[in-house]
């Protein structure tokens, strides 16, 4: 069984620029979310997508968007990066059939300078 | 108020120690409840999930207490790999299973 995995797992970017993080399920989970953690802090929910529809989302702005592909895969865009946007980024898949635990990737840790 | 709360540590405890975590959390209708595990700079990692009855999965027991709304961690004979980050998680009753962190409190078993 393959965990959940996420691309790239570092990244710098600068103020102003766009970024894509990618993340692909674990095999037969259905739903991925997505989280922001800040240093010191625990993860925030920023989306879920279920169904390649977005399924529920935190208090992040519309420059915070997604995807989630047919094969559940799933990416997260973020425009106009600001120096906050700085955090670890974490994919988590679950199956809908199977409760509500989720599966962490290990994230992608993005820097904007 | 923080939705999820969680005193922040560190606990500093020596090898063979018993050490007990609680949370607390807002919504009386949260639904699902979860102890995760977060070494330094890793993903967290489920560690357990807290069902009414409570559960216990070796050295480690967790409780839920509905009508003062909070859950609790319990580590009997600690081990220096028991050192982590211990997040409590409350997922949202909205029905997205949305994942609500407290900030973790941090465990440091000493030799």
């Amino acid at each position: 069984e393959t965990g959940v995995t996420q691309s790239p797992t570092h990244l710098i970017k600068t103020r102003g620029q766009q970024v894509t993080l990618r993340c692909s399920s674990q095999s037969g989970h259905n739903t991925v979310s997505w989280y922001q953690q800040a240093l010191g802090q625990g993860p925030q929910f920023i989306f879920q997508y279920y169904r390649e529809e977005e399924n529920g989302r935190g208090n992040f702005p519309p420059r915070f968007s997604g995807l989630q592909f047919p094969n559940y895969s799933s990416e997260l865009n973020v425009n106009a990066l600001e120096l906050d946007d700085s955090a670890l980024y974490l994919c988590a898949s679950s199956s809908s059939l199977m409760g509500d635990e989720q599966y962490f990737g290990p994230g992608t840790r993005l820097t904007v300078t | 108020r923080k939705e999820v709360e969680q005193d922040p540590g560190p606990f500093n405890v020596p090898e063979g120690a018993t050490v007990a975590f609680n949370c607390t959390y807002s919504n009386s209708a949260s639904q699902s409840f979860f102890w995760y595990r977060q070494d330094c700079r890793k993903e967290p990692k489920l560690l357990m999930s807290v069902y009414s009855s409570g559960n216990e999965d070796g050295r480690f027991t967790a409780q839920l207490n509905r009508a003062s709304q909070y859950i609790s961690l319990l580590i009997r004979d600690s081990k220096l790999s028991d050192s982590a980050t211990y997040l409590c998680v409350v997922s949202s009753p909205s029905g997205t299973y949305k994942y609500i962190f407290g900030t973790g409190t941090r465990l440091k078993v000493l030799a």
